[in-house]
């Protein structure tokens, strides 16, 4: 347990609809970042928060969103799923510039 | 802006020879580097990180890497593997920001096939 909580593992959702994808980080870590892992895209950074704030934004498409809330967890929305956006969704934290912590991941199946 | 380059693709090795695994890196000053492996359906685990002082970092699993400034490389390297070892391999680069702005660039990731 790499203390990075990631849920749900899977989900399998239709093309159209919004799905939620939550990452509760490492206790006392601040930076929570979200990763997209795809055969053909590799691995694509999207977005990160630093308690509570955007910091930087990388490959996230306008229909993708996130936040991170006090209790420092975040939360990744997808919306208006494509079957393109089938793909493993990571969260990781860090606290200082030790390296990221994975999570195991959440694997979104578009249908 | 930094960027990370893994030439090889997939890499083949029998069990119990030694591994070494390529990373450049691409940025203007001295980065952070890691390495980290992911088995099939886990997330991504540390395996060493380079900041500053000694070039050669040891790490976990018997693994070490090796910094070399002048040839902008951070090579991961294992004597002996096993077949554990089996799994796709990552290295990474971070920009010597204030904490809270910086991010890591990933390689495409080099997948490691031990044969008996």
């Amino acid at each position: 347990d790499s203390g990075v909580t990631q849920t749900p593992k899977h989900l399998i959702t239709a093309t159209g609809q919004r799905v939620t994808l939550r990452c509760s980080p490492r206790s006392g870590d601040l930076s929570v970042y979200w990763y997209q892992q795809s055969l053909d895209q590799g691995l694509q950074f999207l977005i990160q928060y630093y308690n509570g704030e955007e910091r930087a934004k990388g490959n996230i498409l306008e229909r993708f969103s996130a936040q991170q809330f006090p209790d420092l967890h975040s939360e990744l929305n997808l919306s208006s799923l494509e079957l393109g956006d089938s793909a493993l969704y990571f969260c990781a934290s860090s606290a200082t510039h030790d390296g990221y912590t994975f999570g195991s991941g959440t694997r979104l199946t578009v249908v | 802006a930094q960027s990370v380059t893994q030439p090889d693709i997939h890499i083949t090795v029998s069990e119990g020879a030694s591994l070494e695994l390529r990373c450049n890196y691409s940025y203007g000053a001295t980065p952070y580097l890691f390495w980290y492996v992911q088995s099939p359906g886990q997330g991504l685990q540390l395996l060493l990180k380079y900041f500053s002082g000694d070039t050669l970092v040891q790490g976990i699993k018997g693994f070490e890497a090796e910094f070399k400034r002048s040839q902008s490389s951070f090579n991961l390297r294992k004597p002996s593997v096993h077949w554990s070892d089996a799994a796709e391999y990552f290295c990474a680069v971070g920009a010597r920001m204030n904490f809270g702005n910086e991010k890591l660039t990933f390689g495409t990731g080099t997948r490691l096939t031990i044969i008996p």
